[in-house]
């Protein structure tokens, strides 16, 4: 069972969009579509932000949206904003009633 | 509005063995999942295991020789332990709930401990 695959980093401007993703295999991503994206600021514990692959929590903005193709998840955020800016992580159903995490992303707001 | 906290020491010695405990207020125990994740400073989340309220358990893989979850639904607690402990399981320990079985909803977190492993 090894973590998923996300960018170490991304960054954009407020306004503008951005997509992480995250990249597993066969046995997770690939054949599940038991997929949620969690956000976290410094010293905060996670936030679930998408669940489901694409279902968001009630209080989440329609700012975010998840979507899944094959082996990679994606979370979409649109209109950045300021208060964005945090790490992102995925995490999917690995068969066996385990879970696994990917390895997170850091969203800049320039 | 459901609220978890972790408690338990916050230094263990190397070989030993760590043990915390998450108490659930607002809310009961049943009919959901209860997890601990942990996040090794600057690093990422690691889902560790979880327990249903009847008492099932499910642990990852790569800690099940050495941990073991319990719940006691008369005081509203489940509990983690960990053995033979090494540095490398320092880490801030988060207790979740799971709002349903298969996808990771994880819906309420408590703040985090941070436990640390010493030689």
């Amino acid at each position: 069972q090894s973590a998923l695959t996300q960018p170490r980093s991304v960054s954009g401007s407020p306004g503008q969009a951005v997509t992480i993703s995250c990249t597993g295999t066969n046995n997770d991503v690939g054949d599940y579509n038991y997929v949620s994206w969690y956000q976290q600021h410094p010293g905060k514990a996670p936030k679930v932000m998408i669940h489901d692959v694409s279902e968001r929590p009630s209080g989440v903005p329609d700012r975010f949206s998840g979507s899944k193709s094959g082996n990679t998840a994606s979370l979409t955020i649109s209109g950045l904003q300021a208060e964005d800016e945090a790490d992102y992580y995925c995490c999917s159903y690995a068969g066996s009633y385990t879970w696994v995490f990917g390895g997170g992303t850091k969203l800049t707001v320039l | 509005q459901v609220q978890l906290q972790e408690s338990g020491p916050r230094l263990v010695k190397s070989s030993e063995t760590l043990s915390l405990t998450c108490t659930v207020s607002g809310g009961s125990l049943s009919t959901y999942y209860w997890s601990w994740i942990r996040q090794p400073p600057g690093k990422g989340l690691e889902w560790v295991g979880y327990i249903y309220y009847s008492g099932s358990t499910s642990y990852n893989p790569s800690l099940k020789s050495r941990v073991s979850i319990s719940v006691d639904t008369s005081k509203n607690q489940f509990s983690l332990k960990l053995n033979s402990v090494t540095a490398a399981d320092t880490a801030v320990y988060y207790c979740a709930r799971q709002q349903r079985h298969l996808t990771p909803l994880f819906d309420y977190w408590g703040p985090g401990t941070l436990v640390t492993v010493s030689s």
